[in-house]
């Protein structure tokens, strides 16, 4: 059974330092990792997909990295702002149409 | 409208109610999935459909109850619900179901949460 675990649960950074949030996953037969935000009451919005065969993938400020090997990936956020508060949501693609979320990272920015 | 959308967005029920979720994507895809997101856990998945057929019931209570009228749209019928099926309900949708090395990503709407009483 795939399972995702996020660590911290929570974090609060003031602005300007640079977030690394954890995602750790027990099968690594995995295909694509994804990773996604959700603001309070609102759906999830899509930041970065990795497939399984690549190690990084880059977006702005956004940057995340993928060791299928060790069960592990790793989102960064440089230069965080009050507009990257949010939860943070890793997901794994395992199987077809089954996606298995972790719980998530609360990330608060303080101004 | 654009996306994935979900009505209502809040709902409130007793537990002798009867409900319905709505979803509605206007992506042009042919897979739609309802997902179950309680309080700090993980994002449960509940139904997959694809071209209209259920195709994953992730043993799912029968007090929910899903339909596919087509490709576009997803309801989640609701009945005596208990305090514990109190959560936010997400609909997403993608273009196909995934299928291995497809870089298929899902589309979530807002999501209804819900409140049983």
């Amino acid at each position: 059974k795939q399972e995702v675990t996020q660590i911290p649960a929570a974090l609060s950074v003031p602005e300007g330092e640079n977030l690394v949030l954890n995602c750790s996953f027990t099968d690594s037969a995995i295909y694509n990792l994804q990773w996604f935000r959700q603001d309070p009451g609102k759906g999830l919005t899509s930041l970065l997909l990795i497939q399984s065969s690549q190690r990084e993938q880059t977006s702005g400020r956004l940057n995340a990295s993928l060791d299928k090997s060790s069960g592990r990936s790793t989102l960064y956020i440089a230069a965080s702002q009050p507009g990257d508060s949010a939860t943070y949501l890793c997901a794994v693609y395992f199987s077809w149409g089954k996606l298995q979320f972790g719980a998530g990272t609360q990330v608060v920015v303080t101004p | 409208e654009t996306g994935v959308t979900q009505t209502p967005r809040h709902l409130v029920m007793g537990m002798t109610n009867k409900k319905s979720l709505k979803c509605e994507q206007h992506l042009g895809h042919n897979a739609m999935y309802w997902y179950k997101q309680s309080a700090k856990k993980p994002l449960e998945l509940m139904f997959v459909y694809s071209l209209e057929e259920r195709v994953e019931n992730n043993s799912v209570p029968s007090r929910f109850s899903p339909e596919c009228p087509n490709s576009s749209h997803l309801f989640l019928h609701l009945h005596t619900l208990q305090p514990e099926d109190s959560a936010l309900y997400l609909c997403a949708s993608s273009q196909d179901l995934w299928q291995g090395a497809s870089l298929e990503t899902q589309y979530f709407g807002p999501g209804t949460r819900l409140l049983v009483l």
